[in-house]
């Protein structure tokens, strides 16, 4: 079946400490996004890649890193220079940046104490 | 810059009835796309229906429907003959022509009952 994996589903770690969330994508998809949703809260784009090797910033990527070194992967690293990085990761993919629909996958809830 | 506002925090309607999901933007640009997800409990974000907004007729996905409303910058979710499974959230999202990225509502959370 085709579609995205956000691996794990759940995820705890100590403040101070860097963490790496998985996304993988066997839709053949270009265009790959990060999203970060907080309580009550709607999603907001962390960062997105169009093409391998390439991403750009979205509206809160203070404090995040990424990497696009193959098509079906995005990992998204959580620094600790992130103030806040208690939250729920959504992974998304579009066939390319003008694809109309974006496919999400499961999410990733991380907790930091 | 673009803006949704989905100004209901919560509904609730009876299983079989329709309901209507509000959602206003705010954009500068001619063209633009308007999309609605669903999320349930599980956290995954589910595609519901898309309305370009050159598009003459309203979109209609099986039981839910876009009420696009041009003049008025609204385009609500109408989710006709609800059932249980329709509990979750909804968010409204848009993007602009030449932006690959969505900006999100904050969510209406949609309960159905017996």
């Amino acid at each position: 079946d085709g579609g995205i994996t956000q691996s794990p589903k759940y995820l705890f770690r100590k403040e101070g400490q860097n963490v790496t969330l998985s996304c993988e994508q066997n839709l053949n998809h270009d265009a790959m996004y990060w999203y970060r949703q907080d309580p009550g809260q709607g999603l907001r784009l962390i960062y997105y890649s169009q093409i391998v090797n390439d991403f750009q910033k979205g509206d809160i990527a203070e404090g995040y890193s990424v990497s696009r070194e193959k098509k079906e992967s995005f990992p998204l690293t959580v620094t600790s220079a992130q103030k806040n990085p208690t939250a729920f990761y959504l992974c998304a993919s579009s066939i390319d940046l003008e694809g109309r629909e974006q496919y999400f996958g499961p999410g990733t809830r991380l907790t930091v104490t | 810059a673009q803006k949704i506002t989905q100004t209901q925090p919560g509904m609730f309607v009876q299983e079989k009835e329709a309901v209507t999901l509000d959602c206003t933007y705010d954009t500068s640009d001619q063209s633009y796309g308007l999309f609605w997800y669903k999320q349930p409990s599980s956290g995954e974000m589910i595609f519901l229906i898309y309305q370009g907004s050159y598009d003459e007729q309203n979109a209609t996905e099986g039981r839910y429907s876009l009420n696009f409303q041009k003049a008025r910058k609204s385009a609500n979710l109408v989710i006709s003959a609800s059932q249980l499974g329709d509990s979750a959230m909804y968010f409204c999202a848009m993007r602009n022509s030449g932006y690959s990225t969505l900006t999100f509502g904050k969510g209406t959370m949609l309960l159905v009952s017996p």
